[in-house]
């Protein structure tokens, strides 16, 4: 079964750029969450997915921003880049029962930006 | 305020030894969930454990094993007879009211030496 695929796995961009980040969750997986993670901070959520809907949000400002798919695939967005920005950003599915938490969080490698 | 404490930033210890990971946690909700993770140096989460508020069996598997106390707040987790393959970083995590939102503790660097 294949694992959560995140693309791209580097990237590098300057301030003030915009960026693109993608998920394929694994088969079957609805629910796709998104994860920042810095030395400083460490992990932090930023939002999920489910059925193309937003169902939670963490503590980011709108320059973050994602959206899923119908086939559950999720981009998530950063504009207008700073350099606070930089950081890895994990991707997590997980498999729901009708909507419901099933809690297990199956995560991908993430994509590590460097904004300059 | 942190949801989840990990007061211990990096332990190491030596092959065979065991050690214990402590986490704290903080949540006024009645149902939650917490979960212990694992970041090797590739980098990818792997799953652990999960807990529900309501189950506080303690939970062995092979050389792990978690404590939870409601009392205290404490999840901890204990690998017993430490092998250098367990080298990596540790994570404690919170989800309220069954939620995939998770709080993430700080972590814990293990460093085991051979």
């Amino acid at each position: 079964k294949a694992g959560v695929t995140q693309t791209p796995r580097y990237l590098i961009k300057t301030r003030g750029q915009q960026v693109t980040l993608s998920c394929s969750p694994i088969s079957g997986h609805r629910s796709v969450s998104w994860y920042q993670q810095t030395p400083g901070q460490g992990l932090q959520f930023l939002f999920e997915y489910f059925s193309e809907t937003q169902r939670n949000k963490g503590n980011f400002p709108g320059r973050f921003s994602g959206r899923q798919f119908s086939n559950s695939r999720s981009e998530m967005n950063v504009s207008t880049l700073e350099l606070g920005d930089s950081a890895l950003y994990l991707c997590a599915s997980s498999w729901t029962s009708g909507g419901a938490f099933t809690g297990e969080l199956f995560f991908g490698e993430g994509s590590r930006l460097t904004v300059l | 305020a942190q949801k989840v404490t990990q007061a211990q930033t990096e332990i190491s210890v030596v092959e065979k030894e065991d050690v214990t990971l402590d986490c704290v946690y903080e949540t006024r909700d009645t149902t939650y969930y917490l979960f212990w993770y694992k970041q090797p140096p590739s980098g990818e989460l792997v799953f652990l454990i999960r807990r529900n508020s309501f189950d506080e069996q303690n939970e062995i598997s092979g050389r792990y094993s978690w404590n939870f106390q409601k009392s205290t707040s404490s999840f901890n987790f204990t690998i017993t007879a430490s092998q250098v393959v367990d080298s990596a970083v540790y994570f404690c995590a919170l989800s309220e009211g069954g939620f995939n939102k998770f709080y993430f503790g700080s972590g814990t660097k293990l460093n085991v030496k051979p």
